[in-house]
């Protein structure tokens, strides 16, 4: 069975401070992959990074940077310099053949960046 | 072009009718997946196929059921419609099993 905690239900901020949502996985496999989404206040999912269990490079891609460390089984996403614009709700989730690779999400972290 | 579409956006009826949401993606994914989203927020998948095939069936009520005529629709049909079908239901779609799931923009269904 797999699993994915985000214990961060709320977060909120100000405008340019930085900051880290939460993930926490579990997974008996060794091969898996891991994703943030993003859902607005409009409501789409957007898709934000895939990160394999493999690669436990740091990405950076602008304002955001994840952070994989499979010691700790965590995969936590930072938001630098927030911006009202990133207010949302942040779903981190897990993808492995144990449970026939569907996607199985966290709970989400409500982000409000207030201005 | 819409990558994967779904139909209607939203949706109300009465409890007791039977109502269909439609899924349709042009990206040429072998992978379809129906997921519910409750009131706070927690996404849970109810069904996936493969090529026509179902590969996923969670334990979701047998009221519910999923019909895909070829690898580019998924539909989701709901028999007598309950309360606590109250959702916003997604669609999504991924070409292999490494890959991130590609979401519709979601159907709001309102039983009342």
């Amino acid at each position: 069975a797999q699993k994915v905690t985000q214990a961060q239900t709320e977060i909120s901020v100000v405008e340019k401070e930085d900051v880290t949502l939460d993930c926490v996985y579990e997974t008996r496999d060794t091969t898996y992959y891991l994703f943030w989404y993003k859902q607005p206040p409009s409501g789409e999912l957007v898709f934000l990074i895939r990160r394999n269990s493999f690669d436990e490079q740091n990405e950076i891609s602008g304002r955001y940077s994840w952070n994989f460390q499979k010691s700790t089984s965590s995969f936590n996403f930072t938001i630098t310099a927030s911006q009202v614009v990133d207010s949302a709700v942040y779903f981190c989730a897990l993808r492995s053949g144990g449970s026939n690779y569907k996607l199985t999400f966290g709970k989400g972290t409500l982000l409000t960046v207030n201005p | 072009d819409t990558a994967v579409s779904q139909t209607p956006k939203y949706l109300v009826t009465q409890m007791g009718n039977d109502k269909s949401i439609k899924c349709e993606q042009n990206l040429g994914h072998d992978t379809m997946y129906w997921y519910k989203q409750d009131s706070k927020k927690f996404l849970k998948i109810m069904f996936s196929y493969n090529n026509k095939e179902l590969i996923i069936n969670e334990t979701v009520p047998n009221r519910f059921s999923p019909k895909s005529p070829d690898k580019a629709h998924l539909n989701l049909h709901i028999n007598s419609l309950e309360l606590g079908d109250s959702a916003v239901y997604f669609c999504a779609s991924s070409q292999d099993l490494s890959d991130a799931y590609t979401f519709g923009s979601g159907t709001r269904l309102t039983v009342v």
